[in-house]
């Protein structure tokens, strides 16, 4: 079954470091393609946060990384913001599907 | 600046259909490739289909769920995107995005359309 698996919530103080994993499987991330991720505040549209499993676009602040190795990619956060509180998406290409695949989303509390 | 509008949501009746279509500008729309997205309520985002360019063959790919109910078509001379969704249930209630591809990520989202599937 190609599925993205994400950790449903995860929290962290102002100022504080998370992370977000995104665990897939060898038709998407272990087959070699990239992960992106977004945030979405609720009830708007996703905003495209990192590309190519570790690349920010422009107006992104370098707060956020990426990285991947294997079958997994995780996001992280540095130096946490009220701002930040979202909820955040993987995604990556699965070959099995001929199709994009979304994790399932994690919403990031800030206490 | 490169904007994408949806619009042609609504409530529609199980088993009706619904044609959405997503107007692009401040892009080469014929060289785009082009994705829909939708979230159901209090759910997370999930693919539908997406079109590519004419250029590179103009191919459709769907998602499970909606493989045989669902017809993603582009008019390049208008710049928009549909999406024609026949058989509707109540599963496919959800805010539908257009969005477009490069390189396999979604790089520019629209506000997104609602459609409600209810009797």
């Amino acid at each position: 079954q190609s599925v993205l698996t994400q950790p449903p919530s995860v929290s962290g103080a102002p100022g504080q470091r998370v992370t977000i994993s995104c665990t897939g499987s060898f038709s998407n991330i272990g087959a070699g393609y990239d992960v992106h991720w977004y945030q979405q505040v609720p009830g708007t549209a996703p905003r495209l946060l990192i590309y190519g499993s570790s690349n920010r676009p422009s107006g992104v602040p370098d707060r956020f990384s990426g990285s991947k190795s294997g079958t997994s990619a995780s996001l992280a956060i540095t130096g946490l913001q009220a701002e930040d509180e979202a909820d955040y998406y993987c995604q990556s290409y699965d070959n099995s599907l001929s199709g994009s695949l979304f994790g399932g989303g994690t919403k990031l509390t800030v206490l | 600046e490169v904007q994408l509008v949806e619009s042609g949501g609504g409530l529609v009746k199980p088993g009706g259909s619904l044609r959405l279509s997503c107007a692009a500008s401040g892009i080469t729309f014929t060289n785009a490739w082009m994705n829909w997205v939708r979230q159901a309520p209090g759910k997370g985002l999930e693919w539908v289909g997406r079109i590519i360019s004419k250029s590179s063959g103009g191919t459709t790919n769907y998602a499970a769920p909606v493989t045989d109910r669902f017809t993603i078509s582009r008019d390049d001379s208008k710049n928009t995107l549909y999406l024609q969704m026949n058989s509707l249930t109540t599963e496919d209630t959800a805010v539908y995005f257009c969005a477009t591809e490069y390189y396999f990520y979604f790089n520019v989202w629209g506000k997104g359309t609602t459609v409600t599937v209810s009797s």
